[in-house]
């Protein structure tokens, strides 16, 4: 049974302060670890994608992978009221064919 | 970016009837799409997996005679909800994905069934 756990939050931040959002995740062959933001009512959408130990920086979001921990998270810079969303964790098999999502964090950005 | 879109938006529909949902992708050839279904404050759970020209691939406890997919040409796949019940009543959200890894969601349908 593949697993990936994320604290459901919320995760409450003040505008301009730095959000961390972290998942764990249970199949070691995940390869490609991809983070969506979901508005309340909306279809996910793609924020960016890590399949290399390390950061990876993309404007105000970092991702950060350990894959010896089973660990990934998402960092966002200069938080902005727009960014209170649900965060959500999606590591993909190693056949590149699907993913699994974890619950998600509810992020808010208080102004 | 790829856009995907889906349609209806929205759809009310009567117990015991059928309903049909159209996931297309606008600027890319899907070669896989995929199905999910939110219910509310609940996370994604993936329905089926379908590739263009062959039969979807479904989760462990979806019925493949209730949810009908087919994914006729590699910018459309479709679902049908049969003879939907009030537990169907859902968001339900295609994704689609070309040769790369990641995949673009559908605006998504909501369902409800009265």
């Amino acid at each position: 049974q593949k697993e990936v756990e994320q604290n459901s939050g919320p995760l409450s931040v003040p505008e301009g302060a730095i959000a961390s959002l972290n998942c764990t995740y249970s199949d070691r062959g995940s390869q490609s670890f991809f983070w969506y933001r979901q508005y309340s009512g909306k279809s996910p959408e793609l924020i960016m994608f890590i399949y290399s130990n390390g950061d990876k920086e993309d404007g105000r979001f970092t991702a950060q992978l350990n894959k010896a921990s089973q660990y990934v998270s998402l960092l966002i810079r200069d938080s902005q009221p727009s960014d209170s969303a649900t965060y959500l964790c999606a590591p993909q098999d190693n056949y590149g064919q699907n993913f699994v999502f974890g619950p998600g964090t509810r992020l808010s950005v208080l102004p | 970016g790829a856009v995907v879109s889906q349609h209806p938006s929205w759809v009310i529909c009567k117990s015991g009837t059928s309903v049909k949902i159209e996931c297309r992708s606008l600027d890319f050839q899907a070669t896989t799409m995929f199905w999910y279904r939110q219910f509310p404050k609940q996370s994604l759970m993936l329905m089926a997996t379908s590739n263009e020209g062959s039969k979807a691939t479904y989760e462990q406890g979806v019925e493949k005679d209730k949810f009908l997919i087919n994914h006729a040409s590699l910018t459309l796949s479709t679902l049908t909800v049969t003879s939907a019940h009030p537990e169907d009543s859902s968001f339900y959200i295609c994704s689609a994905r070309e040769d790369r890894y990641e995949q673009y969601f559908g605006p998504g349908t909501r369902l409800t069934v009265t």
